[in-house]
Order: structure tokens, then C-alpha cells, then sequence
């Protein structure tokens, strides 16, 4: 059975850093492209970037670009996606998501990240 | 990027009619080479994650009921709930899959 764990729901303060992860399992890590998806309270869904963990190869949407590193652990079978510095506009649910090639197939619960002084 | 737009923005539809969704792409989703046309439908549940509907524009996930189909190539597509049942209230994406960054659509409200 294919399944995206999330990491739990995390509070910061502007400034801070973060890691959320996505831990999988039931299939070949390394076979397909993970997303990472975020939503805003009550908006739709934006893609931030892909990552193929079979070479770490790691894209990014131009809104994200630079703003966020989507990286990928083989050993570990989990991606993730990192901010070095938080700003309260990070406030959001992030997903990640398996891309089956012709669509995000399977996601995670996601993780909800507040971001406050 | 490739720009998705959906229609409506909301919909309102009474219990065992049809609702229809529109989405519509800046630039062609097929690829002529395979025929397919790269765009996926998602349904979103409150608090839910979203859920594959239909890839390649018109084939089914499993799981999926056939009261559900999805039609279209190019630049224009369509999502149809035949029937609609309580549970099918939820936010409808589409989304392109033919370049990246894979684009969603704005989405599109479906209540009762």
C-alpha cells in the first residue's frame, strides 16, 4: 500500500527555519517525481516544486524559487521541503504528493505551519 | 508557465441533477506523439487532502464512481458529476501535467 506520511503541525516565528517532511513507503522511492503543494487558508492549490529522489533532481516554480529547497533522502525515502527563513506569509498547509506521471496519485495528510511573533 | 482557468467559480446544483466544470489551458495539453492530453482532475473535501479523479483528461482512478466522467483535448476540458450526491459537495481542480511547473486551475466550489 502506497502511503505519504507528513511531519506534524509546527508553530515559528518569523525569522525561524524549518524542515517538513514526507515519508514514504509502499512503492520505489526513486521511480517517481515528488511534489510538494502548498494551500493558503481558504485558497487553491499552488505547486512549489518537484523532486525526483533517482537523482535528487529538484524543480521549482518561479513563485518559489529561491524561497524554499525541496530536497530528497534515499535511505530514508522521505523528501522535504525547508525555509531558512520563515516569514508570517509561510502560514499554510502544505502537501506533498506522489506524481504517477499522469497525476498527483497519492498525498500526504498534510502538514500546517503557523508562522507568528 | 502554462495558465489554467476553470468556470464557474462556484456552482450550485440540486441533489441527482448534473453539474458540469469547465477548465481551459493558455496553450494545447496534448501531445501528439502519445495522443494523450496532460491534464489531471482533483476533488477536495473540507479538510481533506485533494484526490485524483480522472488523468490523461478522461481516464477514470479507480475507485472513482462512473457518475463522474471528464471529456475534452487541447486547450478546452470538461468535468461532468451526472446525478450529484451529497457527498460530492467538495472544490474541483484541474491541473496541467504537460509541463513543469504542473499549474492547477483556481478551482471551483460545488455545493448543494
Amino acid at each position: 500500500e502506497v502511503q505519504l506520511v507528513q511531519s506534524g503541525a509546527d508553530m515559528k516565528k518569523p525569522g525561524d527555519s524549518l524542515k517538513i517532511s514526507c515519508e514514504t513507503s509502499g512503492y520505489i522511492f526513486t521511480n517517481y517525481w515528488i511534489a510538494w503543494v502548498r494551500q493558503m487558508p481558504g485558497k487553491g492549490l499552488e505547486l512549489m516544486g518537484v523532486v525526483f529522489p533517482g537523482n535528487s533532481d529538484a524543480r521549482y516554480s518561479p513563485s518559489f524559487q529561491g524561497q524554499v529547497t525541496i530536497s530528497a533522502d534515499r535511505s530514508l525515502t522521505s523528501a522535504y521541503l525547508q525555509w531558512s527563513s520563515l516569514r508570517a506569509s509561510d502560514s499554510a498547509m502544505y502537501y506533498c504528493a506522489r506524481d504517477g506521471g499522469g497525476g498527483f496519485d497519492f498525498w500526504g495528510q498534510g502538514t500546517l505551519v503557523t508562522v507568528s511573533s | 508557465d502554462i495558465v489554467m482557468t476553470q468556470s464557474p467559480d462556484s456552482l450550485a446544483v440540486s441533489l441527482g441533477e448534473r453539474a458540469t466544470i469547465n477548465c481551459e489551458s493558455s496553450q494545447s495539453l496534448l501531445d501528439t506523439s502519445t495522443y494523450n492530453n496532460h491534464l489531471a482532475w482533483y476533488q477536495q473535501k473540507p479538510g481533506q487532502p485533494p484526490k485524483l479523479l480522472f488523468f490523461w483528461a478522461s481516464t477514470r482512478e479507480s475507485g472513482v464512481p462512473d457518475r463522474f466522467t471528464a471529456s475534452g483535448s487541447g486547450t478546452h476540458f470538461t468535468l461532468t458529476i451526472t446525478s450529484l450526491q451529497p457527498e460530492d459537495v467538495a472544490v474541483y481542480y484541474c491541473q496541467q501535467h504537460s509541463t513543469t511547473p504542473q499549474t492547477f486551475g483556481p478551482g471551483t466550489k460545488l455545493e448543494i
